[in-house]
């Protein structure tokens, strides 16, 4: 069993609509969640992270965090294409400083115009 | 500017071939991690090091060999035995207090 699971996509979406995507961790004792955004050929990008449970909101982005349900969920608000990326999700299973991430696979969103 | 620098951009490596990855950072970061990505994958964690001169295999560890002699420098070696190098090979440094990795623009790794 994957230790964090997203579906692959690709998430389509049109433009200004809400796009909205998962990820599932196996590792109930997890203490930090983060998002990151990896356009094609390059580098991730942290866009959000997230400690406790409930909505962390950062413009048009908002992580959700569900501890109880081991889930972990970003929206984003008013998409646009420049948003057309893949987006992995990152949990540090053992918390503390300098510990090892475990990163999901991708989910690819594309942004229709 | 403060940041994490990866060079080359692009390397090729021969068969039978060592070839070394840099990696420098000026954000005074002392945890450091080397990731390879294939297509269509997640990252792969290879090696980490958490303080100078100390360093922890990952979960692809084999046909690979890094150093920390500077808290500034990460460099991974890409040694002839590991047969399929071909990929993205990430280097990311975290800080304090939000524990936040932060990645380098990445190097890709080809074989001729």
């Amino acid at each position: 069993q994957k230790e964090v699971e997203q579906n692959s996509g690709p998430l389509s979406v049109p433009e200004g609509a809400i796009a909205s995507l998962n990820c599932t961790y196996s590792d109930r004792g997890s203490q930090s969640f983060f998002w990151y955004r990896q356009y094609s050929g390059k580098s991730p990008e942290l866009i959000m992270f997230i400690y406790s449970n409930g909505d962390k909101e950062d413009g048009r982005f908002t992580a959700q965090l569900n501890k109880a349900s081991q889930y972990v969920s970003l929206l984003i608000r008013d998409s646009q294409p420049s948003d057309s990326a893949t987006y992995l999700c990152a949990v540090n299973p053992m918390g503390g400083y300098g510990n090892k991430l475990v990163f999901g696979a991708g989910t690819i969103l594309r942004v229709k115009s | 500017d403060g940041g994490i620098t990866q060079s080359p951009k692009y390397l090729f490596r021969k068969e039978g071939q060592n070839v070394t990855l840099s990696c420098e950072q000026n954000l005074n970061h002392d945890a450091m991690y080397w990731y390879r990505q294939d297509p269509g994958q997640g990252l792969r964690l290879i090696y980490y090091s958490q303080i100078v001169n100390d360093f922890q295999k990952g979960d692809i560890a084999e046909g690979y060999s890094v150093s920390r002699e500077k808290k500034e420098s990460f460099p991974l070696t890409v040694t002839s035995a590991q047969k399929n190098p071909t990929a993205f090979y990430l280097c990311a440094s975290i800080g304090v207090p939000k524990n936040i990795q932060y990645f380098g623009a990445g190097t890709r790794l080809s074989v001729l």
